[in-house]
């Protein structure tokens, strides 16, 4: 089945350390996104990508980084940076940004605390 | 994209159809409005979308107004695994920045026994 594979599922770092999250999508979509969901709350946009070795910022772009070497792998590293990055992280894709009727698909996600 | 208003929660009896209401009363006239859950600590799942007309899928019905200002996602009969955060989300069908689908808080739906 396609889909999208986010890992892991669980993650735990020490403060200061960067780590990277890993999204693969194998429904060879254009466009990759990275959310961002605390508790309670909606989610927040970090990254998109629209096209191989392209990205634009988000809403909350500042402590992240992202690449975008393949069309099916978009991975995200948390860094030192980022105030408080103890989250929910959700990577999404779909398969022409933008166009009508193309609703975005989620993976289930990278629950990564940081102490 | 225009904001959406929904209530924080909603209780649905096993069976009966759960109405989720939406408000988008500052909607344009090229914003589709679309639904996704969010089923507890798993990713969201879209469920469908529209932009005048009512719509039908599998998943459930979707009724938008005349004046397109607000809408009802339809879950015909509820069952216990349609409890989920249900999302409302008006954006325009376009490529660049428009892609930046903003996800409020959405309705909290439970399904009771």
């Amino acid at each position: 089945d396609g889909g999208i594979t986010q890992s892991p599922k669980y993650l735990f770092r020490k403060e200061g350390q960067n780590v990277t999250l890993s999204c693969e999508q194998n429904l060879n979509h254009d466009a990759m996104y990275w959310y961002r969901q605390d508790p309670g709350q909606g989610l927040r946009l970090i990254y998109y990508s629209q096209i191989v070795n392209d990205f634009q910022k988000g809403d909350i772009a500042e402590g992240y980084s992202v690449s975008r070497e393949k069309k099916e792998s978009f991975p995200l590293t948390v860094t030192s940076a980022q105030k408080n990055p103890t989250a929910f992280y959700l990577c999404a894709s779909s398969p022409l940004a933008g166009a009508v009727g193309s609703p975005l698909h989620f993976g289930n996600g990278t629950r990564l605390t940081v102490t | 994209d225009a904001k959406t208003t929904q209530p924080p929660s909603m209780d649905c009896a096993e069976g009966r159809a759960a109405n989720l209401p939406c408000n988008h009363s500052t909607i344009s006239g090229n914003e589709y409005v679309y639904w996704y859950r969010q089923i507890h600590s798993q990713g969201p799942q879209y469920i469908i979308h529209g932009l005048k007309n009512n719509e039908t899928n599998e998943m459930a019905s979707l009724i938008i107004t005349e004046d397109r200002k607000s809408s009802t996602l339809i879950l015909p009969h509820a069952t216990l695994r349609d409890t989920a955060v249900y999302y409302c989300i008006v954006r325009v069908a376009g490529g660049g920045s428009n892609y930046k689908l903003t996800f409020g808080k959405g309705t909290l739906l439970t399904v009771n026994p």
